[in-house]
């Protein structure tokens, strides 16, 4: 497999229940990132990686909670949602985290969610 | 805070050459990114710049001027595949991936 890949590509959960979305890439990337996508709203950045450790928490609310086990897996762990929180979730990896114009962001497909 | 503008809706005819602007006020500044979304697809990335002036990439092409907050993405011999959203991103100031996006742009192009 190439590029980034996320899983699962669709979700319907309940406010109560407890899931996770994976993401890997097989880029040798350094940097991972969580982006939201919502309807008529733009790209809002949620989490930063760089070599595994948490390098940004754009105020997301703690029923988000990511993991980074290593520079090629990115979880993000889904508890107690709200309905609000339905959107598309993607994924992103960068070269690193330096500060270079040439950062470019390589997107996964995405996981739909819904919450109900 | 940060301010990026871009249109939210431009059409154009196959063929043609559309011209997407993007205006932006952002507390850094580490590249103008230009990404195209397809409708259910991931963003991909086209195109950047991080000086002055234009980047053509075949049939795309990109200018800034930092001085101005002002970008756009020039398309040529457009296609009917080119429709779909542009986004218009500005990266972090300490890490450019870490980019403020836009609303989009949502470029049809009709026969």
């Amino acid at each position: 497999e190439t590029g980034v890949t996320q899983t699962p590509r669709h979700l319907v959960m309940g406010m109560t229940n407890k899931k996770s979305l994976k993401c890997e890439q097989h880029l040798g990337h350094n940097a991972m990132y969580w982006y939201k996508q919502s309807a008529k709203k733009p790209l809002e950045l949620m989490f930063v990686y760089n070599f595994k450790e948490q390098t940004e928490n754009n105020s997301v609310p703690s029923r988000f909670s990511p993991e980074c086990p290593n520079s090629s897996h990115l979880f993000l762990h889904l508890h107690t949602l709200q309905p609000e929180d339905s959107a598309l979730y993607l994924c992103a990896s960068s070269q690193d985290g330096a500060a270079s114009g040439a950062n470019v962001l390589t997107f996964g497909a995405g996981s739909r969610l819904t919450v109900l | 805070g940060q301010n990026i503008d871009q249109p939210t809706e431009m059409t154009a005819t196959e063929g043609a050459i559309v011209q997407i602007n993007c205006t932006y006020q952002t507390s850094g500044f580490n590249g103008l990114f230009w990404y195209q979304q397809h409708a259910g697809e991931a963003p991909t990335f086209l195109s950047y710049n991080v000086l002055d002036g234009l980047e053509e990439k075949g049939r795309f092409s990109s200018f800034l001027s930092r001085s101005k907050g002002y970008s756009y993405l020039l398309l040529k011999e457009l296609q009917m595949k080119d429709s779909a959203s542009y986004l218009c991103a500005v990266g972090g100031n300490t890490n450019a991936g870490k980019s403020t996006f836009g609303d989009g742009t949502t470029l049809t192009v009709k026969p």
